[in-house]
């Protein structure tokens, strides 16, 4: 079974730039989710979407970030414009229900975002 | 707000050591405990997905036991083997959703 992919792997971009990461959730999982992980903390929640529709975006900072999943399958997150705290690792995962806190989340590689 | 906390930051072992770390989150509305490792530049790995107090949960080498009345998870990783050198996440979903709240990890070295 093919995993959950991202792209691209790295980004170095400088302050006041544009952005944007795509995620592949695994075939068939109903949940996708953005987490943005910044140096020394842990992941953190931006985004959840359940199939196309928004489940919670409370962490997501709505004036820069944006987000859409295409027909509830791929989905991509936004940074328009980027801003120095925004140097993190974004890490796209999915689930097949997203039922309840007890169900295992697949996450994919992440993708390494430098503002400069 | 859920706090979920993990210690050591940090730990370096020799290979052949033993080893143990701790997750802690409050015993209030529990309803799961995840556990990742995540090797860096690849993806976070589920390693447990834990929901009953006491329950004990085993893959190879590595070990999770879980006590909900106290809020704590220890991992444990017999015999550590440098492929074990990782950052290991533990997480609990937020009151009545999915949304995992994760602590800040332990990173593991384990040293040849």
């Amino acid at each position: 079974e093919a995993g959950v992919a991202q792209s691209p792997r790295y980004k170095i971009i400088e302050k006041r730039q544009s952005v944007a990461f795509w995620c592949n959730p695994i075939s068939g999982h109903a949940t996708l989710y953005w987490y943005q992980q910044i140096l020394g903390q842990g992941p953190k929640l931006l985004i959840q979407f359940q199939n196309n529709g928004v489940v919670d975006d409370s962490q997501l900072p709505k004036d820069r970030f944006s987000a859409e999943r295409l027909k509830g399958v791929d989905s991509t997150l936004k940074i328009q414009p980027a801003k120095l705290e925004d140097s993190a690792v974004y890490l796209c995962a999915s689930s097949l229900f997203g039922i309840g806190g007890g169900e295992t989340q697949y996450f994919g590689p992440g993708t390494r975002l430098l503002v400069l | 707000i859920l706090n979920v906390e993990q210690s050591p930051q940090s730990l370096h072992v020799q290979e052949g050591d033993s080893t143990n770390f701790t997750c802690s989150f409050p015993s209030s509305n529990f309803y799961a405990l995840h556990w990742y490792r995540w090797e860096t530049a690849k993806s976070p790995e589920a390693l447990f997905v834990m929901t009953l107090n006491g329950d004990e949960k085993k893959k190879g080498r590595i070990s999770a036991t879980l006590n909900t009345k106290e809020g704590y998870s220890y991992l444990y990783i017999k015999g550590s083997q440098p492929e074990d050198s990782a950052t290991y996440l533990c997480a609990s979903p937020s009151y009545n959703t999915d949304k995992l709240i994760f602590g800040t990890g332990t990173r593991l070295q384990v040293f040849p």
